[in-house]
């Protein structure tokens, strides 16, 4: 079935580091990827997207891109701030018949210090 | 626009109990979705409606879990009887329509803890 790997955390950064999370992923077809982000107490709340093959997403300085021959969706940027903090999810759907529901990785909390 | 409402924010009751949850999604979102996130874990899909039907069942615990969403707008989650393992935030979502280039929108979520 569908799975998304997610480097684990905690990961904790100094402001205006270089961030990177890895994420890889296994699904048959072209799934669609996401990073989703969930600040303390709130909802999960969607970062960027791609939907095909060297698509790139972005967001607020964030950026991924998808890599189909190496199946993964690595999120960056280029200097993180305090109000970064929070859990990055990893996501993939396909869409099956109408079925578009979300694969989540397991998250990899990050805290950036001033 | 309102995003999604769910409520309540927390509750706690004891194992063997019922409780319910409830979700209204963004107005005119066909499609909603309940997800289960463990505590250090992803959000699992348990259901997805699209209008007021059955899309996705499959991992629900049918012989605890029941979901509907009866006029095709707001939805009620409900466990009966809850055992320990259903500690978890209770997200609910939805989405425009269902297709994959229609981003899901997320609730805050309901904490159930059980005692």
């Amino acid at each position: 079935g569908d799975s998304v790997t997610q480097m684990e955390g905690p990961v904790t950064l100094s402001e205006e580091a270089f961030l990177t999370i890895n994420c890889t992923y296994t699904a048959t077809g072209y799934p669609s990827l996401f990073w989703y982000v969930q600040y303390p107490g709130e909802g999960l709340q969607l970062l960027l997207k791609a939907t095909k093959a060297d698509d790139k997403g972005s967001n607020k300085g964030f950026e991924a891109t998808y890599r189909k021959e190496t199946t993964s969706f690595h999120l960056e940027k280029g200097s993180v701030q305090v109000s970064d903090s929070a859990v990055y999810f990893c996501a993939l759907t396909r869409a099956n018949f109408g079925n578009e529901k979300l694969t989540f990785g397991t998250g990899t909390r990050l805290t950036i210090i001033p | 626009e309102a995003g999604v409402a769910q409520s309540p924010r927390y509750k706690i009751i004891e194992k063997r109990q019922s409780v319910a949850f409830w979700c209204n999604p963004i107005s005119g979102h066909a499609t909603l979705y309940w997800y289960q996130q463990i505590l250090g874990q992803g959000p699992k899909l348990l259901i997805q409606f699209q209008n007021n039907g059955v899309v996705d069942d499959s991992q629900l615990p049918k012989d605890r879990f029941s979901a509907e969403r009866l006029k095709g707008v707001d939805s009620t989650l409900k466990i009966q009887p809850a055992k320990l393992e259903d500690s978890a935030v209770y997200l609910c979502a939805s989405s425009l329509a269902g297709t994959e280039n229609q981003p899901q929108h997320f609730g805050d979520g309901t904490r159930l803890s059980i005692l």
